[in-house]
């Protein structure tokens, strides 16, 4: 069975500075899609940024990039110039295939001192 | 467009007594889910659906049944409640065919079984 480890619970920034959530995932699957939620007080889940395992490059979306590294099944989401709207709960997420489900980690807080 | 609607947002239910759970999408996305969301456990499947008609057992469906009558509404019952249920549950939806396709999130029904 696929899981999704997330070894911070909770992580702490200095608005401005540079943040790296960790993310990594047991899969025996070549096909496969990794994501990132973010989950602010409000409690919606917002798409952060998603990784097509057969792409090679890591996607980035502005501040937001992820360091994707199959083999050693590592997906780490980074965060550049953090802004106190970064404040959340940040949950890595792995789907199987085109149709299989999402399953999580159990998910970083993250705090963003002023 | 809506999105993803769930119906109620907050709820408190004595043990013993039943509800359901309402989620409607208005995306003509095929996939549906229900999860359940614990403090320090992530989000964890209850049920899905992968088009009308037709539901599946998630990671932990015990205690719940669904239902998906129309492809736009997917319900979550809950026949005797329990202390143990009391959660924050989520619904989504997605389509079929690219993995890459995120899950769209309802913003949650808090529930709370004294």
């Amino acid at each position: 069975a696929q899981t999704v480890t997330q070894s911070q619970p909770e992580m702490s920034v200095q608005e401005a500075e540079t943040v790296t959530l960790s993310c990594t995932y047991d899969t025996s699957e070549s096909d496969y899609y990794l994501f990132w939620y973010k989950q602010p007080p409000s409690r919606q889940m917002i798409l952060v940024i998603r990784q097509e395992a057969y792409k090679q490059q890591n996607a980035t979306e502005n501040r937001f990039s992820v360091n994707f590294q199959k083999a050693a099944k590592s997906f780490s989401l980074k965060i550049s110039d953090s802004q106190l709207g970064d404040a959340a709960m940040y949950f890595c997420a792995y789907r199987r295939g085109s149709q299989g489900n999402l399953i999580f980690g159990k998910g970083t807080k993250l705090s963003v001192k002023p | 467009n809506a999105g993803v609607t769930q119906t109620p947002k907050f709820r408190v239910l004595k043990t013993g007594q039943s509800m359901t759970l309402l989620c409607a999408q208005d995306m003509n996305h095929e996939y549906m889910y229900w999860y359940r969301q614990d403090p320090g456990m992530g989000l964890r499947l209850i049920h899905y659906s992968v088009g009308e008609g037709t539901t599946a057992k998630g990671e932990v469906p015990d205690g719940y049944n669904v239902s998906r009558l129309k492809k736009q509404n997917f319900l979550l019952g809950l026949e005797s409640a329990a202390p143990s249920q009391t959660s924050v549950y989520f619904c989504a939806s997605s389509y079929r065919g690219t993995g890459e396709t995120e899950a769209f999130f309802g913003q949650g029904t808090r529930l709370t079984v004294v």
